[in-house]
């Protein structure tokens, strides 16, 4: 069965700090990886999204994230963080039957 | 461009009450879906669809129906709620295997 683990309930970064998420993944065969952003009373957001071809991935609001497949992880990183980008996140893994499987999230809080 | 729209937004139901969560989309997706999120469990996918007609279990597929009887609309029943049923309900929809979901503002339901 695929997973996806957030190791981290809670990430605190100062505004114009790099930030980083960390995600990794469990599934058969090759995974498709995506991250979205919740903020409060909100549906959840796309933000970038992995499918094959260059291991680092650009998106929206500033976001990248890197496809590491010997560790299996796909970390959703800022060069620098803003107090808007304050939110809930989560990465989720589609496996090739089409099941999308999402982590547990990571409250990402910047202060000015 | 309304994209998932979901009805109604916030309703309390008593134990034993049944009630119907309507999803609409109007961008011809083909694969619909229906997740919970509780606090600190991320979401956890209940019922989905990969076309008009067809609907598959998910992973908390339990005291929940569904039906799609028409392409844009995926109805989640629930004909006897539970107090565990008390959370937050998403649907999403996407197109292709490898696009990403785009989910509606969520209802939030609490069975008293």
């Amino acid at each position: 069965a695929q997973s996806v683990a957030q190791p981290e309930d809670q990430v605190n970064v100062a505004e114009g700090n790099p930030l980083t998420v960390k995600c990794t993944y469990s599934v058969s065969g090759n995974p498709y990886l995506f991250w979205y952003v919740q903020y409060p009373n909100r549906g959840l957001q796309f933000l970038l999204k992995y499918i094959t071809g260059d291991n680092l991935v650009k998106g929206s609001y500033g976001f990248e994230a890197e496809f590491n497949k010997s560790q299996t992880s796909f970390h959703l990183k800022k060069p620098s963080a803003l107090v808007s980008d304050s939110a809930l996140y989560f990465c989720a893994v589609r496996d090739g039957a089409g099941k999308s499987t999402f982590g547990d999230g990571t409250t990402l809080t910047v202060k000015p | 461009n309304a994209g998932v729209t979901q009805t109604p937004k916030f309703r309390v139901l008593k134990t034993g009450q049944s009630m119907t969560l309507l999803c609409a989309q109007d961008m011809n997706h083909e694969y619909m879906y229906w997740y919970r999120q509780d606090p600190g469990m991320g979401l956890r996918l209940i019922h989905y669809s990969v076309g008009e007609g067809t609907t598959a279990k998910g992973e908390v597929p339990d005291g929940y129906n569904v039906s799609r009887l028409k392409k844009q609309n995926f109805l989640l029943g629930l004909e006897s709620a539970a107090p565990s049923q008390t959370s937050v309900y998403f649907c999403a929809s996407r197109t292709t295997d490898t696009g990403e979901l785009f989910f509606g503002e969520g209802s939030r339901l609490t069975v008293l």
